[in-house]
């Protein structure tokens, strides 16, 4: 299993951002996915996770609104799109694996990328 | 606020026995995973379910649960166990997830 996360950069506030999360060896379309953030120095905070159909979805009260997570099977890719950036969504973002039955389920984030670093300056 | 509570910091001495704790109302009904970050690495899960560990991860590494409070004990802790250590489990809904704030365990 890999995964491998791409997307961030320098952004001004107010712009948009859209990271990718590229995975492997596994059968991408049967696994809920899942994104984490770390503001530096700072501890994960859950973003937001998507079904392996990619019709159900849920996001952290910090980000609703304002985030987007979506999915490509046939690419085997995970997608954040971040909107109106502010400077609190600074922080490495990470994808993860979680399991077949999600929310449903009692699996862990059992793969993690090793992240892309967002960050929000004028 | 987090809806999972940790500890900030832990000491242990070198072979000694710790353990890190999380409190949440979700841990009634809810396992808690336990995450091990060390510096500049990605977090790597470590303990899942009722006490069930990932291949590679050390048997030192164990979890209990008692009502709102889910533990991992590292028996006989290693200088390379030194990292903050994350629980995370449901939040106020099942669909809804968080982490703890996190523990620095320090091995001396």
């Amino acid at each position: 299993v890999q995964l491998v996360e791409s997307g961030g950069g320098l952004v001004k506030p107010g712009g948009s951002l859209r990271l990718s999360c590229a995975a492997s060896g596994f059968s991408f379309s049967d696994y809920y996915m899942t994104w984490i953030r770390q503001a530096p120095g700072k501890g994960l905070e859950w973003v937001g996770y998507i079904s392996g159909d990619g019709n159900t979805l849920a996001y952290g009260d910090s980000v609703k609104g304002r985030l987007t997570v979506s999915r490509d099977n046939a690419k085997n890719s995970l997608y954040l799109q971040i909107n109106s950036l502010r400077a609190e969504d600074t922080a490495l973002y990470y994808c993860a694996r979680w399991g077949p039955r999600g929310y449903s389920g009692y699996d862990p984030f059992d793969y993690w990328g090793q992240g892309t670093l967002v960050a929000v300056s004028s | 606020s987090s809806e999972l509570t940790q500890d900030p910091g832990v000491t242990v001495a070198l072979g000694q026995t710790v353990s890190i704790t999380c409190q949440g109302d979700s841990l009634r009904s809810y396992y808690a995973s336990w995450y091990q970050q060390k510096p500049g690495q990605a977090p790597v899960l470590v303990l899942y379910g009722r006490n069930n560990r990932p291949s590679g991860i050390p048997d030192r590494f164990s979890g209990s649960s008692s009502g709102n409070t889910s533990s991992l004990t590292i028996t006989g802790a290693q200088a390379e166990d030194e990292a903050a250590y994350y629980c995370q489990s449901r939040g106020r809904s099942i669909n809804h997830l968080v982490f703890g704030g996190g523990t620095k365990l320090t091995v001396l």
